[in-house]
């Protein structure tokens, strides 16, 4: 039992370039969120969805693309690479008792 | 709109010192409130939470109280290890039926043998 598992864990983009952050859970929970950790600002979360299908925006949506058609895959995708998105991204999964996190993807933008 | 203010870090303590990192938010209604946990090179780990007022919320040694009253979620550990040294970030959820958790900025903990 994996949890929820992120691929890749680290990556250097040129600015310009696209790729696409894996996030695959095996929990069978509806609610998937992405979040980027920038130092000393928190957890702001991207974009989340409530079931396959289903995706909105949550407080810093720009610069990003999510889809969601099966309920165990919820990618991230970045069309036009830039140095701001620099940072750590988390996908999560809403559990009955609150978020469970997967390991990470560190993303640099040179 | 919601959001929730953490003490600035990085607090460093040595070994089996008592420990206090403070948590205040601002929520309409009755937030559940969480502390999480990040070790060095890992995500977020759930520590503790509380779901209503006066609740208090423990594992591993450390404990935190809902107080509406002070609109507060102090995390607190009467003796600290060097395996406690990590990140610690408080996070409201609010009344929206989306899930969605709001973090404070994180405090980061240094603890020296």
């Amino acid at each position: 039992n994996a949890g929820v598992t992120q691929t890749p864990k680290f990556r250097i983009l040129k600015i310009g370039q696209s790729m696409t952050l894996q996030c695959t859970q095996d929990m069978n929970h509806n609610y998937m969120y992405w979040y980027r950790q920038d130092p000393g600002m928190g957890l702001k979360l991207i974009y989340y969805s409530v079931g396959a299908g289903i995706t909105d925006k949550g407080e810093v949506p720009n610069g990003y693309n999510v889809s969601r058609s099966t309920t165990e895959d919820f990618p991230l995708r970045l069309e036009l690479a830039a140095p701001s998105q620099t940072s750590v991204y988390f996908c999560a999964v809403r559990t009955q008792e609150t978020q469970y996190f997967g390991p990470g993807t560190r993303l640099l933008v040179l | 709109g919601d959001s929730v203010t953490q003490m600035e870090g990085p607090v460093t303590l040595s070994e089996e010192a008592f420990l206090t990192i403070n948590c205040t938010y601002t929520a309409t209604g009755y937030p559940s409130l969480f502390w999480y946990v990040q070790y060095p090179g890992e995500g977020l780990q759930l520590l503790l939470k509380a779901t209503k007022a006066d609740d208090k919320g423990s594992n591993k040694g450390f404990e935190a109280t809902y107080r509406k009253e002070t609109t507060s979620f102090h995390l607190e550990k009467g003796s600290v290890q060097v395996s406690d040294s990590a990140v610690y970030f408080c996070a409201l959820h609010g009344s929206s039926n989306t899930g969605k958790l709001i973090f404070g900025q994180g405090t980061t903990l240094q603890v020296k043998p």
